[in-house]
């Protein structure tokens, strides 16, 4: 089992609509988490950090569920330029960061 | 304030010949990391160093493989002896002390390797 699972997609979904990505890690020691965005062969870029409180910024949300060990990134009235592959991110100490392999989006007209 | 810098954007190498890929942290930053992400898969880390020291290169594969990060001048991944499998795009990142378990990852735009 991958210590980062997501599912890879792709989710094909037309302007305006909402979408939600999961992710579940298996390593219950889990400190960290964040959501990345990243374009077609160009370098991920941090989305934002995941609490447990949740943390909005405009239309993005992200939710972490200790209990049930996964994340998760809701995005309102999609956007074209919201077409990217997401990816997830845990941190269990301080040097090492494990990636998902990313879940796609694409944002139809 | 310049963001990471790799260095090449591309590279091409024939089989058996050797790739050296470089990364300049963003200044303040004293910490380096390696990820690997081969066509359509997602990102693996490599190895994590600070200046003169590497912390942690469980992802490094054990042959061919090297990380230095020396006191003056960029982070050097080097690759001997590449093959067609090292074809993939190599990502650089920086960070402060805790940097990505407190704050993320800033990303180079990467290297991409292409053996033929």
């Amino acid at each position: 089992r991958k210590e980062v699972e997501q599912d890879p997609g792709p989710f094909n979904v037309p302007e305006g609509a909402t979408v939600a990505f999961n992710c579940t890690y298996s390593n219950s020691a889990s400190q960290s988490f964040f959501w990345y965005r990243q374009d077609c062969r160009k370098e991920p870029k941090l989305l934002m950090s995941v609490y447990s409180s949740g943390n909005e910024d405009g239309r993005f949300t992200a939710q972490l569920n200790r209990a049930s060990q996964y994340i998760s990134l809701l995005i309102r009235d999609s956007k074209l330029s919201d077409s990217a592959t997401y990816l997830c991110v845990v941190n269990t100490n301080a040097g090492k960061s494990t990636f998902g392999d990313g879940t796609t989006l694409t944002v139809k007209p | 304030n310049a963001g990471v810098m790799q260095n090449p954007r591309h590279l091409v190498r024939r089989r058996g010949q050797e790739a050296r890929l470089r990364c300049s942290p963003m200044k303040g930053h004293s910490h380096v990391y390696w990820y690997r992400q081969l066509p359509e898969e997602g990102l693996k880390f490599m190895v994590y160093l600070q200046k003169e020291n590497i912390i942690d290169e469980s992802g490094m594969p054990k042959e061919r493989f090297s990380a230095e990060f020396p006191k003056e001048g960029p982070s050097i991944l080097r690759i001997q002896q590449v093959v067609r499998g090292d074809s993939a795009a190599y990502f650089c990142a920086s960070s402060p002390p805790d940097g990505p378990f407190n704050y993320g990852y800033t990303f180079g735009s990467g290297t991409r390797l292409t053996v033929v």
